[in-house]
């Protein structure tokens, strides 16, 4: 079945620098591609989706490009801040009436100032 | 003017006891979800509704049974509850594809 895989946490970094989370997929029909956000004691917030293949994603200076050929979907940010220490997921929809949302594992981002 | 919403927000309670959540989205979506997080964060699918009828239901035990009152709220009732329910409760309702969640249910079986 359909499935989603994201980089080990957790990820480690200083104030402004550059983030990378890397999500592949693996899907038999030509899914959209979700990256959510969970702030800590917090539910799911959509930070951005793309819906077809070079579609990029932006929102809060995150942005992530679906890649049909490598199956990708990687999350990136120039400078990250201290609020953005939270757990990322990378997540599927098979789509359809009702369609799941299928998840990665989640990345725990940790950001010190 | 909270989308999704969900009560309670921490539950716990005895092992075998029965319990229930509540959800509901004022966002005029059709569809609704139930997710349920595990100790590592990890987030699987239980259940979806779409205009108050079943649309996945991804082998759950049968001792979870959601309702659907009116496509606004969607319940879930846990019967005989085991230390292994313990976990976070997402509830969500979708827009084609994008799914809105609430703030989850704490849930400790002790």
């Amino acid at each position: 079945g359909d499935s989603v895989t994201q980089m080990e946490g957790p990820v480690t970094l200083s104030e402004e620098a550059f983030l990378t989370i890397n999500c592949t997929y693996t899907a038999t029909g030509y899914p959209s591609l979700f990256w959510y956000v969970q702030y800590p004691g917090e539910g799911l917030q959509l930070l951005l989706k793309a819906t077809k293949a070079d579609d990029k994603g932006s929102n809060k200076g995150f942005e992530a490009t679906y890649r049909k050929e490598t199956t990708s979907f990687h999350l990136e940010k120039g400078s990250v801040q201290v609020s953005d220490s939270a757990v990322y997921f990378c997540a599927l929809s098979e789509g359809g009436q009702g369609g799941k949302l299928i998840f990665g594992q989640g990345t725990e981002l940790s950001v010190k100032p | 003017d909270t989308a999704v919403s969900q009560t309670p927000k921490y539950l716990v309670t005895q092992m075998g006891n029965d319990k229930s959540i509540k959800c509901e989205q004022n966002l005029g979506h059709d569809t609704m979800y139930w997710y349920k997080q595990d100790s590592k964060k990890f987030l699987k699918i239980m259940f979806s509704y779409n205009n108050k009828e079943l649309i996945i239901n991804e082998t759950v035990p049968n001792r979870f049974s959601p309702k659907s009152p009116d496509k606004a709220h969607l319940n879930l009732h846990i019967n005989s509850l085991e230390l292994g329910d313990s976990a976070v409760y997402f509830c969500a309702s979708s827009h084609q594809e994008t799914q809105y969640f609430g703030p989850g249910t704490r849930l400790l079986v002790l």
